[in-house]
């Protein structure tokens, strides 16, 4: 079983949509979690923090499950710039390596 | 541009060449990461440095790979005898203090061995 495991997608949707990610992870002592995100043939970037009482960054809202080992990201009112591969990632123990799932593929079309 | 920087962008090179691929910091980050990337998978992680220091190391790196960071500045990574399962993209990334902090990666060295 793979430490952080994500839905490869691609998830296909209409722009104005609300799309949800979800991810599982493994490690129950993991301490930090984050998405990322990725555009074709580029590096990851930070998308937003997760913290345990979830958080929202203007469209995208994050949430922690610890009790389930599960991330969640939800966007709501897709652009079509959204279109990325988001990359799930947790930190088993806090200043060491992240860990990171395969990636979502969001495709939000016009 | 004060990003994180690695060199080269790309590299081809025939199987059983060495390979050495260099990563630039963010000036004041301690910490430096590579991982490596192929095309549809999230990025594996490899190595980890707290300043000079190589913390962890992955599985994945094998024998034929090694790993410097002198003085906590850049840090180089070495595949000797390279063979085609070693094509990727490989990526460096830095980040300051905890593992709370933002990882900010660079553009990344893709490698194809022939």
């Amino acid at each position: 079983r793979k430490e952080v495991e994500q839905d490869p997608g691609p998830f296909n949707v209409p722009e104005g949509a609300t799309v949800a990610f979800n991810c599982t992870y493994s490690n129950s002592a993991s301490q930090s979690f984050f998405w990322y995100r990725q555009d074709c043939r580029k590096e990851p970037k930070l998308l937003m923090s997760v913290y345990s009482s979830g958080n929202e960054d203007g469209r995208f809202t994050a949430q922690l499950n610890r009790a389930s080992q599960y991330i969640s990201l939800l966007i709501r009112d897709s652009k079509l710039s959204d279109s990325a591969t988001y990359l799930c990632v947790v930190n088993p123990n806090a200043g060491n390596m992240l860990t990171f799932g395969g990636g979502t593929r969001l495709m939000v079309k016009p | 541009d004060t990003g994180v920087s690695q060199n080269p962008r790309h590299k081809i090179t025939k199987r059983g060449q060495n390979v050495t691929f260099r990563c630039d910091p963010i000036s004041e980050h301690n910490r430096l990461y590579w991982y490596r990337q192929t095309l549809g998978q999230g990025p594996e992680f490899l190595t980890y440095f707290q300043n000079e220091a190589q913390l962890e190391k992955s599985r994945l790196l094998s024998d034929r790979f090694s790993a410097e960071r002198p003085k906590g500045s850049f840090s180089t990574l070495e595949i000797q005898r390279t063979e085609q399962g070693d094509s990727a993209m490989y990526l460096c990334a830095s980040s300051l203090g905890t593992g709370d902090t933002e990882a900010f990666f660079g553009q990344g060295t893709r490698l194809t061995v022939v």
